[in-house]
């Protein structure tokens, strides 16, 4: 079975700086996606980023980056010019890829809390 | 506008007092799914529906049911409610094969 693991449950940042939360990840297969998601205070779950594992460029979203290292199963989520609308928990989550005989189920990591300092 | 609607939002119980938690989507999606979040735990899969009348147990489905009738409904079903069942509940939703599951707001169940 699939695990994502987050070491960080707490991380913190200056307004304006830049931030990286750590994800790993263990699995077999070769195909999958790879997804970071917010949730503030609101409670609602944000996509933030995602990334297929057949494609070796990193996704980029606006301030949002990830490094993604196959080899590694690391799935790093960087966090530039960070704002106070920033600070959430976030979690990485993992899928399989359904054509790969996977499932669509969503394995989630136990979430990194990210505050923003003014 | 596309979005999964989850109702109520917020719920206080008993227990062994019978609930049903709604959830609908509006975007034509065959995959949907119930996920609970529990503090320091993430977010864990309970069911979860691949298409109408085709249900499956997710990773802790002990105590719950779902059923789906209509392809765009896919209610939870607590038939004895217990305290271990307080937790955030989140439904979701996806095209098959498609890349990124839509979340509902979000269902904050108590059970007292």
């Amino acid at each position: 079975a699939q695990t994502v693991t987050q070491s960080q449950p707490e991380m913190s940042v200056q307004e304006a700086e830049t931030v990286t939360l750590s994800c790993t990840y263990d699995t077999s297969e070769s195909d999958y996606y790879l997804f970071w998601y917010k949730q503030p205070p609101s409670r609602q779950m944000i996509l933030v980023i995602r990334q297929e594992a057949y494609k070796q460029q990193n996704a980029t979203e606006n301030r949002f980056s990830v490094n993604f290292q196959k080899a590694a199963k690391s799935f790093s989520l960087k966090i530039s010019d960070s704002q106070l609308g920033d600070a959430a928990m976030y979690f990485c989550a993992y899928r399989s890829a359904l054509w790969a005989g996977g499932s669509e189920k969503l394995v989630f990591g136990k979430g990194t809390k990210l505050t923003v300092n003014p | 506008e596309a979005q999964v609607t989850q109702n109520p939002r917020y719920l206080i119980t008993v227990t062994g007092k019978k609930l049903t938690v709604t959830c609908s989507q509006n975007m034509n999606h065959e995959y949907m799914s119930w996920y609970r979040q529990d503090p320091g735990l993430g977010l864990r899969q309970i069911y979860y529906s691949m298409n109408v009348e085709v249900t499956d147990k997710g990773d802790v489905p002990e105590g719950y049911k779902v059923s789906r009738k209509e392809k765009r409904n896919f209610p939870l079903i607590l038939e004895s409610p217990s305290p271990n069942q307080t937790s955030l509940y989140f439904c979701a939703s996806s095209l098959l094969g498609g890349d990124t599951q839509y979340f509902g707001p979000g269902t904050r169940l108590t059970v007292l």
